[in-house]
């Protein structure tokens, strides 16, 4: 069956550290990958988008890599601030599947000072 | 540029009555797609429409419909009401055809007594 996982448990880190978020997925072949974060009561807010052909991708203190021998994706925020505590999503498209994206359960971040 | 405007924003409905949820897409935008998100399921594509066409559907039952108009918003209705209706529904609006950025509004919160 086709499935998008990611950490399961929320990720509690220190200011000023690296988070790591995991995407892994099984029986999909996406033609990219986007990341999303999420305000409690707010809509997901794009924050970057990778490629099959890319490996990695890098936007301010945001960096994401698509590695699709292993079917995942990390995203990584450098020195992190208690202003990026939120839920991270991340989502697949499809060839052909124009704009439909299929969601991953998200990672609760919390970053604490 | 104003974002994706979505009405109304909360709404509560009783089992066995119908709802009309409205999306107004940012100005030049055509795609138009809806979610439905809910804690147990997380985000689940509904469909997505694209100059007045619906291109791709989830898999829901027919209870849940759609359209788009000449000016790009959108309409999505929900018939005959079961509790499990109850959920965040987001719109999301993008400029190109496939693969692009999504841009969500701040969704509907529908209660289903």
């Amino acid at each position: 069956s086709q499935k998008i996982e990611q950490n399961s448990e929320a990720l509690n880190i220190q200011e000023g550290k690296t988070a790591t978020l995991t995407c892994n997925y099984t029986n999909y072949s996406p033609a990219y990958l986007q990341w999303y974060r999420q305000d409690p009561g707010r809509g997901p807010v794009f924050l970057l988008l990778i490629r099959e052909n890319e490996k990695e991708k890098r936007k301010e203190r945001l960096k994401v890599t698509f590695d699709t021998t292993l079917k995942q994706s990390l995203f990584h925020i450098t020195a992190s601030q208690p202003a990026d505590s939120a839920t991270y999503l991340c989502a697949l498209g499809l060839t052909g599947g124009g704009n439909k994206l299929t969601f991953g359960t998200g990672t609760q971040l919390k970053v604490e000072l | 540029k104003a974002g994706v405007t979505q009405t109304p924003r909360y709404l509560i409905k009783t089992r066995g009555q119908q709802v009309t949820l409205s999306c107004s897409p940012i100005s030049g935008h055509r795609s138009v797609s809806w979610y439905q998100q809910t804690p147990g399921q997380g985000l689940q594509f509904l469909f997505e429409y694209f100059s007045e066409t619906q291109r791709n559907k989830g898999n829901f039952p027919g209870r849940f419909s759609g359209r788009q108009f000449s000016n790009s918003r959108s309409e999505m209705n929900v018939s005959t009401l079961e509790l499990g209706d109850s959920a965040l529904y987001l719109c999301a609006s993008s400029f190109v055809l496939a693969g692009d950025t999504q841009y969500f509004g701040p969704g509907t919160r529908l209660t289903v007594l």
